[in-house]
């Protein structure tokens, strides 16, 4: 299976602050990667598809790139809303699989 | 409104079975690939498994394979999980997912439900 490993797992920051998460692939997924956002008690939420497209209705301070086996999430200001875990995952191969998360908070 | 509403969920013992059930509305669910999607309590996201649009192709995690099935009746909008010996670590919300693409078994997971837990416990 390939193994997707996100940094940090943890990360509290002030809100207007650039936050970046990063997703490691064990292998060459191209550019098969999608990242979720997911609230506790909520469903979650595709915010990219294809490692840099974002899905309809995400804000554009969202940003995605990468490819192969190195991606980077940003949110260029954060807000308070933005407090959630975010998964990485790719589709390139089944099965699919997602990174461990990373836990947002707010300082 | 696209909307998926799990049901099904509940406590049932080790060794036992359980069947999810997953309702689609406001979209053409015969037109897409669907999928179960878990997690545990504190751990992260787990795909479980993938049926296409048609049934022709299916798909299991392996922690699942020979245990679980997954099925779906497109004339009631209506995907399933049936579970057969459950396994403590089993215990999870379990997420219907819709895949992205008209017609394509994707793995982008474009509209959640809310979920249903699954309590795998003596």
């Amino acid at each position: 299976d390939i193994q997707m490993t996100q940094s940090p797992s943890s990360l509290s920051a002030s809100v207007g602050d650039r936050v970046t998460i990063t997703c490691q692939a064990s292998q060459d997924v191209s550019r098969y990667l999608n990242w979720y956002q997911h609230k506790p008690g909520r469903a979650p939420k595709l915010l990219f598809y294809d490692a840099s497209n974002l899905q309809a209705g995400v804000p554009s301070r969202f940003s995605g790139s990468g490819s192969g086996t190195d991606f980077t999430f940003t949110i260029n200001s954060l807000q308070p809303e933005d407090i959630a875990t975010y998964y990485c995952q790719q589709f390139h191969t089944l099965p699919y699989t997602f990174g461990q998360g990373t836990k947002l908070e707010i300082k | 409104e696209v909307q998926l509403v799990e049901s099904g969920g509940g406590p049932v013992k080790p060794g036992g079975s359980l069947r999810l059930s997953c309702a689609a509305s406001g979209f053409t669910f015969k037109s897409y690939s669907m999928n179960w999607v878990r997690q545990a309590p504190g751990k992260g996201l787990e795909w479980v498994s993938a049926i296409s649009s048609d049934s022709d192709y299916i798909y299991y995690a392996e922690s699942v394979r020979g245990r679980f099935t997954i099925s779906r009746d497109n004339a009631k909008s209506s995907l399933y999980l049936h579970m057969n010996s459950l396994r403590a670590e089993e215990t999870a919300v379990y997420y219907c997912a819709r895949d992205l693409v008209v017609g394509a078994t994707r793995g982008t997971f474009d509209i959640w439900g809310q979920g249903t837990m699954v309590i795998v416990s003596s």
